[in-house]
Protein backbone atom coordinates (compact mmCIF):
# COMPACT_ATOMS: atom_id res chain seq x y z
CA UNK A 1 0.00 0.00 0.00
CA UNK A 2 1.53 3.29 -1.14
CA UNK A 3 1.92 5.86 2.18
CA UNK A 4 3.16 9.33 2.41
CA UNK A 5 3.27 10.79 5.52
CA UNK A 6 4.16 14.56 5.83
CA UNK A 7 5.50 16.01 9.01
CA UNK A 8 6.92 19.08 10.05
CA UNK A 9 4.22 21.85 9.98
CA UNK A 10 3.55 24.23 12.97
CA UNK A 11 3.40 27.95 13.34
CA UNK A 12 5.96 30.12 12.58
CA UNK A 13 6.67 34.05 12.34
CA UNK A 14 6.63 35.58 9.24
CA UNK A 15 10.47 36.26 7.84
CA UNK A 16 11.40 32.88 9.63
CA UNK A 17 12.09 29.50 7.93
CA UNK A 18 10.56 25.62 8.43
CA UNK A 19 11.30 22.05 6.94
CA UNK A 20 8.88 19.79 5.99
CA UNK A 21 9.80 15.97 5.80
CA UNK A 22 7.70 13.43 3.89
CA UNK A 23 8.56 10.15 3.85
CA UNK A 24 7.45 7.73 0.93
CA UNK A 25 6.19 3.35 1.76
CA UNK A 26 4.69 1.02 -0.75
CA UNK A 27 6.59 1.64 -3.57
CA UNK A 28 9.79 2.55 -5.07
CA UNK A 29 10.60 6.10 -4.80
CA UNK A 30 13.61 6.55 -6.85
CA UNK A 31 11.59 5.77 -9.82
CA UNK A 32 8.94 8.67 -9.58
CA UNK A 33 9.06 12.40 -9.49
CA UNK A 34 7.96 13.74 -6.22
CA UNK A 35 5.76 17.18 -5.63
CA UNK A 36 4.53 19.57 -2.87
CA UNK A 37 0.71 21.05 -3.21
CA UNK A 38 -0.59 23.36 -0.77
CA UNK A 39 -4.20 24.23 0.25
CA UNK A 40 -4.91 27.77 2.26
CA UNK A 41 -7.88 27.74 4.89
CA UNK A 42 -10.74 27.41 2.62
CA UNK A 43 -9.37 27.91 -0.66
CA UNK A 44 -8.11 25.60 -3.46
CA UNK A 45 -5.58 23.55 -4.30
CA UNK A 46 -2.08 25.34 -5.39
CA UNK A 47 1.33 23.52 -6.86
CA UNK A 48 4.34 24.43 -4.98
CA UNK A 49 7.20 22.13 -6.52
CA UNK A 50 8.34 19.57 -8.16
CA UNK A 51 11.43 17.24 -8.01
CA UNK A 52 13.04 14.94 -10.43
CA UNK A 53 13.10 11.05 -9.86
CA UNK A 54 17.19 11.84 -9.55
CA UNK A 55 16.71 15.15 -7.93
CA UNK A 56 18.68 16.95 -10.61
CA UNK A 57 15.84 18.93 -11.77
CA UNK A 58 13.38 21.07 -10.02
CA UNK A 59 10.21 22.99 -10.70
CA UNK A 60 8.63 26.35 -8.63
CA UNK A 61 5.93 28.61 -9.33
CA UNK A 62 6.70 31.98 -9.41
CA UNK A 63 4.95 32.88 -5.99
CA UNK A 64 7.84 30.20 -4.12
CA UNK A 65 10.47 30.28 -6.06
CA UNK A 66 14.01 31.57 -4.67
CA UNK A 67 12.17 31.05 -1.03
CA UNK A 68 11.13 26.99 -1.18
CA UNK A 69 13.54 24.19 -1.93
CA UNK A 70 12.24 20.98 -2.75
CA UNK A 71 14.68 18.13 -2.08
CA UNK A 72 15.11 14.05 -1.37
CA UNK A 73 16.87 11.45 -0.20
CA UNK A 74 16.04 8.36 -2.19
CA UNK A 75 17.91 6.29 0.27
CA UNK A 76 15.43 6.98 2.77
CA UNK A 77 12.49 7.44 0.92
CA UNK A 78 11.75 10.77 2.12
CA UNK A 79 10.85 14.31 0.24
CA UNK A 80 11.81 17.65 1.70
CA UNK A 81 10.16 21.63 1.32
CA UNK A 82 12.73 23.97 3.24
CA UNK A 83 10.57 27.20 3.29
CA UNK A 84 12.67 30.54 3.73
CA UNK A 85 11.40 33.58 4.22
CA UNK A 86 7.55 32.36 5.05
CA UNK A 87 5.06 35.48 4.18
CA UNK A 88 1.73 35.07 5.75
CA UNK A 89 0.15 33.88 2.94
CA UNK A 90 1.75 30.57 2.84
CA UNK A 91 -0.28 29.89 5.78
CA UNK A 92 -1.65 26.44 3.59
CA UNK A 93 -1.66 22.58 4.97
CA UNK A 94 0.68 21.34 2.71
CA UNK A 95 0.84 17.49 1.05
CA UNK A 96 2.89 15.53 -0.57
CA UNK A 97 2.00 13.69 -4.20
CA UNK A 98 3.57 10.80 -6.15
CA UNK A 99 4.02 13.09 -9.48
CA UNK A 100 2.50 10.25 -11.58
CA UNK A 101 -0.60 12.50 -12.30
CA UNK A 102 -0.65 12.64 -8.42
CA UNK A 103 -2.54 9.32 -8.15
CA UNK A 104 -1.18 9.46 -4.58
CA UNK A 105 -1.55 12.09 -1.90
CA UNK A 106 -0.26 12.62 1.91
CA UNK A 107 -2.99 13.83 4.29
CA UNK A 108 -1.20 17.03 5.40
CA UNK A 109 0.86 18.85 7.65
CA UNK A 110 -0.27 22.47 8.76
CA UNK A 111 1.70 25.61 7.96
CA UNK A 112 0.81 28.57 9.99
CA UNK A 113 2.52 31.75 9.42
CA UNK A 114 1.38 34.16 11.75
CA UNK A 115 3.07 36.77 14.49
CA UNK B 1 -2.36 27.95 -18.09
CA UNK B 2 -5.66 28.97 -16.72
CA UNK B 3 -7.76 26.60 -15.80
CA UNK B 4 -11.46 28.18 -15.24
CA UNK B 5 -13.87 25.51 -14.08
CA UNK B 6 -17.77 25.59 -13.41
CA UNK B 7 -19.82 25.76 -11.79
CA UNK B 8 -17.92 26.50 -8.12
CA UNK B 9 -21.16 25.37 -6.45
CA UNK B 10 -23.64 22.04 -7.29
CA UNK B 11 -26.54 20.92 -5.93
CA UNK B 12 -27.79 17.27 -6.76
CA UNK B 13 -30.07 14.49 -5.33
CA UNK B 14 -28.87 10.84 -5.34
CA UNK B 15 -29.14 9.33 -8.79
CA UNK B 16 -29.05 12.39 -10.54
CA UNK B 17 -26.23 12.67 -13.03
CA UNK B 18 -23.76 15.92 -13.22
CA UNK B 19 -21.56 17.52 -15.34
CA UNK B 20 -18.22 19.71 -14.32
CA UNK B 21 -16.70 21.80 -17.06
CA UNK B 22 -12.92 22.78 -16.81
CA UNK B 23 -11.52 24.82 -19.77
CA UNK B 24 -7.69 25.60 -20.10
CA UNK B 25 -6.61 29.22 -21.66
CA UNK B 26 -4.52 27.38 -23.92
CA UNK B 27 -4.20 23.93 -25.35
CA UNK B 28 -3.18 21.31 -22.81
CA UNK B 29 -3.85 17.72 -25.38
CA UNK B 30 -5.35 15.70 -23.16
CA UNK B 31 -2.88 16.56 -19.68
CA UNK B 32 -5.63 16.74 -17.42
CA UNK B 33 -6.51 15.21 -14.44
CA UNK B 34 -9.87 15.26 -12.34
CA UNK B 35 -9.48 14.81 -8.10
CA UNK B 36 -11.80 13.88 -5.04
CA UNK B 37 -11.67 16.10 -2.24
CA UNK B 38 -13.30 15.31 1.19
CA UNK B 39 -12.47 15.66 4.75
CA UNK B 40 -10.29 13.95 6.51
CA UNK B 41 -9.70 11.54 3.70
CA UNK B 42 -6.31 11.65 1.09
CA UNK B 43 -6.99 13.62 -2.16
CA UNK B 44 -8.31 10.80 -5.06
CA UNK B 45 -7.37 10.65 -8.40
CA UNK B 46 -10.46 9.86 -10.52
CA UNK B 47 -9.37 10.42 -14.00
CA UNK B 48 -5.97 11.04 -15.78
CA UNK B 49 -5.16 11.98 -19.08
CA UNK B 50 -8.39 13.29 -19.75
CA UNK B 51 -10.82 10.03 -19.90
CA UNK B 52 -8.70 7.66 -18.53
CA UNK B 53 -10.23 6.09 -15.18
CA UNK B 54 -7.57 5.52 -12.62
CA UNK B 55 -7.96 2.10 -11.06
CA UNK B 56 -10.49 2.13 -8.45
CA UNK B 57 -12.13 4.61 -9.57
CA UNK B 58 -16.41 3.54 -10.03
CA UNK B 59 -17.73 3.66 -13.67
CA UNK B 60 -20.09 5.82 -12.92
CA UNK B 61 -17.29 8.38 -13.53
CA UNK B 62 -16.61 9.43 -16.98
CA UNK B 63 -14.00 12.31 -18.33
CA UNK B 64 -14.16 14.17 -21.86
CA UNK B 65 -12.40 16.73 -24.10
CA UNK B 66 -9.33 17.54 -25.28
CA UNK B 67 -7.21 20.77 -26.01
CA UNK B 68 -8.86 23.36 -23.91
CA UNK B 69 -12.48 21.84 -23.03
CA UNK B 70 -13.41 19.15 -20.57
CA UNK B 71 -15.62 17.58 -18.68
CA UNK B 72 -15.95 15.46 -15.95
CA UNK B 73 -19.59 13.79 -15.76
CA UNK B 74 -20.93 11.36 -12.60
CA UNK B 75 -23.71 9.47 -13.46
CA UNK B 76 -26.16 8.12 -10.83
CA UNK B 77 -24.98 10.44 -7.89
CA UNK B 78 -24.27 7.90 -4.78
CA UNK B 79 -23.89 9.50 -1.69
CA UNK B 80 -20.51 9.10 -1.42
CA UNK B 81 -19.95 10.89 -4.18
CA UNK B 82 -20.56 14.78 -2.55
CA UNK B 83 -17.46 16.22 -2.18
CA UNK B 84 -15.25 18.78 -4.06
CA UNK B 85 -13.80 17.95 -7.26
CA UNK B 86 -10.57 20.05 -9.65
CA UNK B 87 -9.44 19.63 -12.60
CA UNK B 88 -5.44 20.15 -12.77
CA UNK B 89 -3.79 20.56 -16.13
CA UNK B 90 -0.27 18.37 -16.33
CA UNK B 91 0.99 19.85 -19.76
CA UNK B 92 3.07 22.62 -18.51
CA UNK B 93 4.84 24.43 -15.90
CA UNK B 94 3.36 25.77 -13.68
CA UNK B 95 1.18 23.55 -13.19
CA UNK B 96 -2.45 24.83 -12.46
CA UNK B 97 -5.44 23.52 -10.95
CA UNK B 98 -9.53 24.39 -11.03
CA UNK B 99 -10.67 26.40 -8.80
CA UNK B 100 -12.96 23.23 -7.37
CA UNK B 101 -16.47 22.64 -7.26
CA UNK B 102 -18.45 21.47 -4.41
CA UNK B 103 -21.06 19.09 -4.98
CA UNK B 104 -23.72 19.10 -2.27
CA UNK B 105 -26.74 17.28 -1.51
CA UNK B 106 -30.10 18.94 -2.55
Amino acid sequence: EVQLVESGGGLVQPGRSLKLSCVASGFTFINHYMAWVRQAPKKGLEWVATISSSGTRTYYPDSVKGRFTISRDNAKSSLYLQMNSLKSEDTATYYCARDDWFAYWGQGTLVTVSS
Amino acid sequence: VQMTQSPSYLAASPGESVSISCKASKSISNNLAWYQEKPGKANKLLIHSGSTLQSGTPSRFSGSGSGTDFTLTIRSLESEDFAVYYCQQFNEYPLTFGSGTKLEIK
